[in-house]
């Protein structure tokens, strides 16, 4: 069975400093990885995905993730943090073998302090 | 070019009521899925339907729940009897291709609250 783990329910920092949303993952076969991100009272918004080939995947607004296959990790990353990204971030897997749902993590709520 | 969109976005309903969610999927995109979130938790799928076929019901409960998509028209998601643990955000998600590296594109949500 899918899973997703974020080990990390709340993540603070600093305008300006690098950030990092963990992600950990298990599936069977080989993942398909996808991070979104929740504003409030809003829907999902796709970020980046990985599906094959370089590990570091960009994004959007300056977001980018580390596919680590030995680590099983797919962690989210930003160098600038902005208040503005402060938000709710979901990571979710899909095992590449078939046409199984999306499975996603808890989400890991990210404050941005100016 | 707009996109997954969800009406209502906020429904109330007492107990024992039925509510009905529907979802326009983006233009071109002839698979769908739907999802519930649980305060504070993450999102659990329930259905994944193509135009007039329900491809995967996993995920939803065998009562009270129930799903289509028409040749025409949005698909809906519809709750007979509602009940308080039904009190959700209800998400629709559409994709363009059932491939397993596809995006699904996420509506704004419809938040159920039963009374």
């Amino acid at each position: 069975a899918q899973s997703v783990a974020q080990p990390e329910d709340q993540v603070n920092v600093a305008e300006g400093n690098p950030l990092t949303v963990k992600c950990t993952y298990s599936v069977s076969g080989n993942p398909y990885l996808f991070w979104y991100v929740q504003y409030p009272n809003r829907g999902l918004q796709f970020l980046l995905k990985y599906i094959t080939g370089d590990n570091l995947v960009k994004g959007s607004y300056g977001f980018e993730a580390e596919f680590n296959k030995s680590q099983t990790s797919f962690h989210l990353k930003k160098p600038s943090a902005l208040v503005s990204d402060s938000a709710l971030y979901f990571c979710a897997v899909r095992d590449i073998g078939g046409n199984t749902p999306l499975v996603f993590g808890k989400g890991t709520r990210l404050s941005v302090i100016a | 070019n707009a996109g997954v969109m969800q009406n209502p976005r906020h429904l109330v309903r007492r107990r024992g009521q039925e509510a009905r969610l529907r979802c326009s999927p983006m233009k071109g995109h002839s698979h769908v899925y739907w999802y519930r979130q649980l305060p504070e938790e993450g999102l659990k799928f329930m259905v994944y339907l193509q135009k007039e076929n329900i491809i995967d019901e996993s995920g939803m409960p065998k009562e009270r729940f129930s799903a289509e998509f028409p040749k025409e028209g949005p698909s809906i998601l519809r709750i007979q009897q509602v009940v308080r643990g039904d009190s959700a955000a209800y998400f629709c998600a559409s994709s363009l291709t059932s491939g397993g590296p596809d995006t699904q594109y996420f509506g704004p949500g419809t938040r159920l609250t039963v009374l």
